[in-house]
């Protein structure tokens, strides 16, 4: 079974319109981190937010919100206002306790096309 | 901040040929790790390391190993390459411990003939 679901997997939008970007996860640990990360064309990719189990509070950076919900396992983005910059794939990932380390999940993707 | 490097960005190989793919980080992290990307599939783990000279699995071991003399240095070796390893491969490293961000290299794109 998928540990993170991202079941968008294309999105377009319209420069300046709002877009929420889905993911939901799994995991029986009580402590983990959610993760999302932008991939643009270039391929590098870019961190953009970690959250830990224990901190459901929202958070917002400019343009960019997380929803981070316990009781649905699911820790959602938003971009306000997209720009066409803002087109790009982007993941979301779990990281839990595995062994002596750690393992991260990623999901499939979302990729955004913005629109000008 | 933290630099991830990949030796090449991209790569032609052919079928049967040795593979060296190198990742150095500049950050002394602990962790290392090999992804290789494809469309539809998001990143799949290949390997990981949390020391010199040790590593362990991922999802996808198959066909690939890997090398970790020093710490700053991770190699994917593919001994065989068959064009089913035609993939973009990705590096990462992060510090111990699950609460640390992987931080990428720009990636390899790497296409066996």
């Amino acid at each position: 079974a998928q540990k993170v679901t991202q079941a968008q997997t294309e999105i377009s939008v319209v420069e300046k319109e709002d877009v929420t970007l889905d993911c939901v996860y799994e995991t029986r640990d009580t402590t983990y981190y959610l993760f999302w990360y932008k991939q643009p064309p270039s391929g590098e990719l870019v961190f953009l937010i970690r959250r830990n189990s224990f901190d459901e509070q929202n958070e917002i950076s400019g343009r960019y919100s997380w929803n981070f919900q316990k009781s649905t396992s699911s820790f959602n983005f938003t971009i306000t206002a997209s720009q066409v910059v803002d087109s790009a794939v982007y993941f979301c990932a779990l990281s839990e306790r595995q062994g002596t380390g750690n393992q991260f999940y990623f999901g499939t993707g979302t990729s955004l096309t913005v629109i000008p | 901040d933290v630099k991830v490097t990949q030796s090449s960005r991209y790569l032609v190989k052919r079928t049967g040929e040795k593979v060296f793919l190198e990742c150095v980080q500049d950050m002394d992290h602990e962790n290392m790790f090999w992804y290789r990307q494809d469309p539809g599939l998001g990143l799949r783990l290949i390997y990981f390391s949390y020391d010199v000279k040790m590593k362990e699995k991922g999802d996808i071991p198959e066909g690939y190993s890997v090398s970790r003399e020093k710490k700053e240095r991770f190699s994917l070796i593919l001994e065989s390459a068959s064009t089913n390893q035609t993939s973009m491969y990705l590096c990462a490293s992060s510090r111990q411990g699950n609460s640390d961000t992987q931080y990428f290299g720009p990636g390899t794109r790497l296409t066996v003939l």
